[in-house]
């Protein structure tokens, strides 16, 4: 397996913009966990998918913020519009049946909104 | 908000040394997992311990976990230039199927 497969590596945008990141989770694994890195706040749970479905979405910062999971394979985390204080390295992780074992994690996706 | 909380923060120590990490917890948990982080790189899992469990070994980690104190420790043995990393400890949530992670420990090994 390639193990979880984020989309883009970089992604450098304007202010107001729109951005949409992507992840591929492993194959077979259940639960799907976005999860947002920063120096001033370490990482963050943004959201988590058990079967495609939302489960907790309470570490999304605003309605800015959106996650979808329309099927087993591809999930996206969408910033409409993104600001400066987005910046940051996002990241997706996968898991079967939750915490039974451990996370695969993503290479993730350094965001920087100018 | 943070479960964990890693201690020290930062670590430098020789090549071949052993080196030792803590975390601290403040609610019951299911689990307590560790992960390393080299930079600019994805989280990796080392190890997941129980709450049942006290001790665990894989090749050079050992992790101990001491629900009592709501603590735990990752202890690398013979290290080497290529541990240098973060480490992270992590732990569920109250039966919720998510980890909360700590700040993590900057492991330097000097050659």
């Amino acid at each position: 397996d390639a193990g979880v497969i984020q989309s883009p590596r970089h992604e450098v945008t304007e202010m107001g913009q729109e951005v949409t990141l992507r992840c591929k989770p492993i194959s077979g694994h259940d639960y799907l966990f976005w999860y947002r890195q920063t120096m001033m706040r370490g990482l963050e749970l943004l959201i988590y998918f058990n079967n495609n479905v939302p489960i907790d979405d309470s570490g999304m910062p605003e309605d800015r913020f959106s996650a979808k999971m329309p099927n087993a394979s591809f999930s996206t985390l969408k910033i409409q519009p993104s600001e400066p204080r987005d910046s940051a390295v996002y990241f997706c992780a996968s898991s079967q049946q939750g915490l039974r074992y451990g996370y695969t994690f993503g290479s993730g996706t350094r965001l920087t909104v100018v | 908000s943070q479960q964990g909380e890693e201690d020290p923060q930062a670590l430098s120590i020789q090549e071949g040394e052993n080196a030792t990490m803590n975390c601290s917890y403040k609610t019951s948990i299911n689990n307590l997992q560790w992960y390393r982080q080299n930079s600019g790189r994805g989280l990796v899992h080392l190890i997941l311990i129980r709450s049942n469990e006290r001790e665990k070994h894989s090749g050079r980690l050992r992790v101990t976990l001491d629900t009592s104190k709501k603590s735990s420790s990752l202890l690398i043995t013979a290290s080497r230039a290529a541990d240098t990393a973060s480490y992270f400890c992590a732990t569920d949530s109250g039966g919720a199927q998510k980890l909360v992670f700590g700040q993590g420990t900057r492991l330097t090994i000097n050659p």
